[in-house]
């Protein structure tokens, strides 16, 4: 069965810093993984998707992520955070193999100090 | 166009009340999805709806959750007898085909507390 861990449950970053969310996954095939940002009482928005391709893929909001497959990671990238970028990510994992279901990790919530 | 909507956006309910969530998709999206995330456990698969086929149960947790989807459009999510341990954010999303290519869009939940 697959799996997504996030190993960091919060974060805290000042505006203009870089950011770095980590993620790792275990899935036995092709993995299509995607990153998800929930603001505070928002339903989840796609922020990136990764299919196959280009390992760097670019996403909304000035983020990237980059998949790892000999490290099973994805993790989630900004150059310089915005005060508005303070909300919960979520990464997840399917493929042809995991039927049409999404697993998510536990979340990273991120604070952005001024 | 629209996104994906839910009703209600909050509920509360008395512990052995039955409650409905309703979850209108995109229209032209195809597959339907609820998930519940609940302090603790994350974000978790419910359970799927690809047009006209048979549902993909797999991750409803017990005989007291079912759910519905008519026409192929609207869905109700039921909790029968519902328990404390139901409180969580009820999240449903859909997609234009229920492969994992496809972006899921999600709404923006229904708050169950369960008292």
């Amino acid at each position: 069965a697959q799996s997504v861990t996030q190993p960091d449950i919060h974060i805290t970053v000042s505006e203009g810093a870089s950011l770095e969310l980590r993620c790792n996954y275990s899935y036995g095939a092709t993995p299509y993984l995607f990153w998800y940002v929930q603001s505070p009482g928002q339903g989840l928005q796609l922020l990136l998707k990764y299919f196959s391709g280009d390992t760097l893929v670019q996403g909304i909001k000035g983020f990237e992520a980059e998949f790892k497959r000999s490290q099973s990671s994805f993790n989630l990238r900004k150059p310089s955070v915005h005060w508005s970028d303070a909300a919960e990510y979520f990464c997840a994992v399917g493929g042809k193999d995991a039927g049409n279901m999404l697993t998510f990790g536990g979340g990273t919530r991120l604070m952005v100090k001024p | 166009g629209a996104g994906v909507s839910q009703s209600p956006s909050n509920k509360v309910t008395e512990k052995g009340k039955d409650v409905e969530l309703r979850c209108d998709p995109i229209s032209g999206h195809t597959a339907l999805y609820w998930y519940r995330q609940s302090l603790g456990q994350g974000l978790e698969f419910l359970i799927y709806f690809q047009g006209n086929s048979a549902p993909d149960k797999s991750g409803l947790p017990s005989d007291r959750f079912s759910a519905e989807r008519t026409g192929g459009s609207v869905s109700t999510l039921t909790i029968q007898r519902t328990q404390q341990e139901d409180s969580a954010v009820y999240l449903c999303a859909s997609s234009l085909d229920g492969t994992s290519l496809y972006e899921q869009y999600f709404g923006p939940g229904t708050r169950l507390t369960v008292t």
